[in-house]
């Protein structure tokens, strides 16, 4: 089967430091995404990771071990347009179909 | 550039009744499209995708149904909505053939059924 574990909620301070982990169980494996969904709107593309280690985009970096089935979002200077909730889905084979987590809500505090 | 658009935004159904909501994608050929549903508070299921006019997977048993007449254009239709089909349905796409898959939502339909 297909697992996708992500906790369910995080707080964090306006100018912290987050790290939202993700483990993953597939059948196969062919890269991890992370995606951003503010509340009630689309999910909108973060990062891929396909090898290990750690890929930076401004902000936002993502970690990915694979022998370990983990990855990780870190989300550095928080400010509070990022409270929105986080997903992690993973691509079981290559093939179209992703499977995602149910998504961590993060909620930024002043 | 790519654009996807959904519509309608929200709608107000009668259980019982018919459902039809469309997705359309511009900018691009051939691509990958994905209807997905997310109850409040939980992740996204994947209902139906497709790789080409009329080639439609279902990945779940329910009373929805999905149809791709044309290459851009993916329906999500149903003829008697439950309360159960009610949720956030979102539409997606992703380029056929890449290494990276990466699917890319559209504006999403609020369904609420009554």
């Amino acid at each position: 089967g297909q697992n996708i574990d992500q906790p369910t909620e995080m707080t964090a301070t306006e100018g912290a430091i987050v790290q939202i982990n993700c483990t993953y169980q597939t059948s196969g494996f062919n890269g991890l995404f992370w995606y951003q969904q503010h509340a009630g709107e689309a999910p909108t593309f973060l990062s891929y990771n396909v090898l290990d280690g750690l890929e930076e985009k401004g902000r936002f970096s993502s970690f990915l071990s694979r022998s370990k089935g983990y990855s990780y979002l870190l989300l550095k200077e928080l400010q509070m347009k990022d409270s929105a909730s986080y997903l992690c889905a993973a691509s079981p084979e290559y093939g179209n179909k992703l499977v995602f987590g149910a998504g961590t809500i993060l909620r930024v505090k002043s | 550039s790519q654009t996807i658009h959904q519509w309608p935004a929200t709608l107000v159904q009668p259980v019982g009744s018919p459902l039809s909501l469309e997705c359309t994608v511009e900018g691009t050929s051939n691509p990958n499209l994905y209807w997905y549903r997310q109850a409040a508070g939980r992740g996204l299921q994947l209902l139906f995708y497709s790789v080409g006019i009329g080639q439609i997977s279902s990945e779940v048993p329910q009373n929805l149904s999905a149809s791709r007449p044309q290459d851009r254009q993916f329906i999500l239709s149903s003829k008697k909505l439950l309360l159960s089909d009610s949720g956030f349905y979102l539409c997606a796409w992703s380029v056929q053939g890449a290494l990276q898959e990466t699917q890319y939502f559209g504006p999403g339909t609020r369904l609420l059924v009554l």
